[in-house]
């Protein structure tokens, strides 16, 4: 079974710096997803990030970006110039492709709080 | 486009009772995921359904089930309502297999 595993249950960093969250998962499948959520204290889930496995580049978003080690199964995620509304608890998820449909396996989250 | 919708917002059931809740998926979304999400267990995945047909379910007793309609809203009913069932209950949507799923606000139940 796949599973997805987030080691810092909390985090914090200061405004405008620099701050990686850590992932890693463990899965038999070659073709897969990955995504990292970002949920704000409204609860609602907001999507940072994607990446396919089949792509060796990392993905980017603007402040963010992930650093997919497919051989390591790791899949971290950076976030650059820390604004105040980046305070959220963040989920690593992980989709199967071809198995397991419409199904994300959600990591236990990381709570980051930016401070002033 | 306008995003997924979730109906009720807020909801306190008691122990017993059933409730049903519903999930409007982006237009043209096919696909609707469900996910109970608690302190203690976290996120979890309940079922899944494309177009009107459940396709995956989670390990979840059958008090929990679901349906899907020909525009694509779904509904997800729990019967017998147990204490252990108050959540924050989540509802994604997407295009189809791969894709991203878009999720709602979500429904929180309290179960007295």
């Amino acid at each position: 079974a796949q599973t997805v595993t987030q080691s810092q249950p909390e985090m914090s960093v200061q405004e405008a710096e620099t701050v990686t969250l850590s992932c890693t998962y463990d899965t038999s499948e070659n073709n897969y997803y990955l995504f990292w959520y970002k949920q704000p204290p409204s609860r609602q889930m907001i999507l940072v990030i994607r990446q396919e496995a089949y792509k060796q580049q990392n993905a980017t978003e603007n402040r963010f970006s992930v650093n997919f080690q497919k051989a390591a199964k790791s899949f971290s995620l950076k976030i650059s110039d820390s604004q105040l509304g980046d305070t959220a608890m963040y989920f690593c998820a992980f989709m199967g492709d071809s198995s397991n449909t419409g199904k994300l396996i959600f990591g236990q989250g990381t709570t980051l709080q930016v401070k002033p | 486009k306008a995003g997924v919708t979730q109906t009720p917002r807020y909801l306190i059931k008691t122990r017993g009772q059933q409730v049903t809740l519903s999930c409007s998926p982006i237009s043209g979304h096919r696909s609707v995921s469900w996910y109970q999400q608690t302190p203690g267990q976290g996120l979890q995945f309940l079922f899944e359904y494309f177009s009107e047909t459940q396709r995956n379910k989670g390990n979840f007793p059958g008090r929990f089930s679901g349906r899907q309609f020909s525009n694509s809203r779904s509904e997800m009913n729990v019967s017998t309502l147990e204490l252990g069932d108050s959540a924050l209950y989540l509802c994604a949507s997407s295009l189809g297999e791969g894709d991203t799923q878009y999720f709602g606000p979500g429904t929180r139940l309290t179960v007295l």
